[in-house]
């Protein structure tokens, strides 16, 4: 079976706070991808980050940064010194890989308030 | 340019009306997707297609139509909805997995449909 778990349904931090949000996987699969999108209020997903399963360097991109450890199945994304505008849901999401595999598996998503 | 876009934003309409949501990208990609997504809920799929031919559909009733004129647009037909089908509809589109290379969606803003 294949499963994504966001633990964390919601978190509120004070603005300049640094928070992780925690993504934990399963899948029997050797290789797939991990995802990260952001969904504003306005309702689009942004893409953030892809992650294949065997590239488990972390990742930082400004704020941001990634952790991706597959002897936990985990990939946890962290902002730091957060703004009100990374108030947004955060989905990660599995994706199998391999031909005519189009689906994505996704959490349920954290919910972030950053608090001015 | 990583951009999706969709119409209309927000559609209200009763349930013995049709109406069509649409969707256009212009990145090349040859794969495109239906998304349903109720609130604080993450993205479900409902169709997705392949060069231009539908190649998934999640057993999605057949008051949801889809289709895709061209490479670059996608539309979903709707017709005698229930208020339940009430959600935002999202539409996203990625390269075709290429080998063992899956690619990224991306998504556009959404249209926000409520069946009355």
């Amino acid at each position: 079976a294949q499963k994504v778990t966001q633990a964390q349904t919601e978190i509120s931090v004070v603005e300049k706070e640094d928070v992780t949000l925690d993504c934990v996987y399963e899948t029997r699969d050797t290789t797939y991808y991990l995802f990260w999108y952001k969904q504003p209020p306005s309702g689009e997903l942004v893409f953030l980050i892809r992650r294949n399963s065997f590239d488990e360097q972390n990742e930082i991109s400004g704020r941001y940064s990634w952790n991706f450890q597959k002897s936990t199945s985990s990939f946890n994304f962290t902002i730091t010194a957060s703004q009100v505008v990374d108030s947004a849901v955060y989905f990660c999401a599995l994706s199998p890989q391999g031909t005519g595999t189009y689906k994505y598996i996704f959490g349920t998503g954290t919910r972030l308030k950053v608090l001015a | 340019d990583t951009e999706v876009t969709q119409t209309p934003k927000h559609l209200v309409m009763g349930m013995t009306n049709k109406k069509s949501l649409k969707c256009e990208q212009h990145m090349g990609h040859r794969a495109m997707y239906w998304y349903k997504q109720k609130a604080k809920k993450p993205p479900e799929l409902m169709f997705v297609y392949s060069y231009e031919k539908l190649s998934i559909n999640e057993s999605v009733p057949s008051r949801f139509s889809p289709e895709c004129p061209n490479s670059s647009l996608l539309n979903l037909h709707l017709h005698a909805l229930q208020p339940e089908d009430s959600a935002l509809y999202l539409c996203a589109s990625s390269q075709l997995p290429l080998g063992l290379d899956e690619e990224t969606q991306y998504f556009g803003p959404g249209t926000r449909l409520l069946v009355l």
